[in-house]
């Protein structure tokens, strides 16, 4: 019964493909993130949905397109993708509204060629 | 600009003793602060957090401490366990809906038998 869970864990592909990661969450939260980490360890938010609404998009790069079918989904497809995108991604989940922690899935790994 | 700070990469304990994490912020606007524990393949676990109208909050071995005039606060693990061996972040948010989370770089903690 995991809380926030992606797919797939590890994702290697070559530069110039399309990709895309699934997110799902069975808390009942109403709000989801992705977040990007890079080489240097760095964790830092990308996108943030409530109720199916974007509300947080951190200048990323429009190759990213987040997209949330309902509440409890928010996958990240990805266009062309290139050397710099390799990172770990990792989805969250959280309630809106007063100290509510987010918490997280276990991250898809995503390795460019 | 990191807005959120975690200045020792690293950090070594013996087992029973007390580790001590630190974090300084420099967003006067952040108002909830949380700690997350990283263990390697595996998304952050959210472990304890405190609002800025406390300065002190517990939960079991963990305590976590904010001092908002010298914007800092810290986590105290005690007694220091081998199981607590893992990434330490911590992370920083204005307390407005759902706003993102922001990351310190974290530090590595090692506990030594």
């Amino acid at each position: 019964d995991t809380a926030v869970s992606q797919t797939p864990k590890y994702l290697v592909t070559q530069m110039g493909n399309d990709k895309s990661i699934k997110c799902e969450q069975n808390l009942g939260h109403d709000t989801m993130y992705w977040y990007k980490q890079d080489s240097k360890k760095f964790l830092k938010i990308m996108f943030s949905y409530n109720n199916k609404e974007l509300i947080i998009n951190e200048t990323v790069p429009n190759r990213f397109s987040p997209k949330s079918p309902d509440k409890a989904h928010l996958n990240l497809h990805i266009n062309s993708l290139e050397l710099g995108d390799s990172a770990v991604y990792f989805c969250a989940s959280s309630q809106a509204g007063g100290y509510q922690p987010q918490h997280f899935g276990d991250g898809t790994r995503l390795s460019i060629l | 600009d990191q807005q959120v700070k975690q200045n020792s990469p690293s950090l070594s304990v013996q087992e029973g003793r007390i580790s001590i994490l630190n974090c300084d912020y420099t967003n006067s606007m952040f108002d909830y602060f949380l700690w997350y524990k990283k263990y390697p393949a595996e998304g952050p676990t959210f472990l304890i957090s405190i609002s800025s109208i406390k300065d002190k909050n517990e939960d079991g071995r963990f305590t976590v401490f904010l001092n908002k005039s010298a914007k800092h606060l810290s986590l105290h693990i005690v007694p220091s366990q081998p199981g607590d061996s893992a990434v330490y972040f911590c992370a920083a948010r204005k307390n407005f809906g759902n706003e993102k989370l922001t990351f310190g770089t974290g530090t590595r903690l090692t506990i030594i038998p």
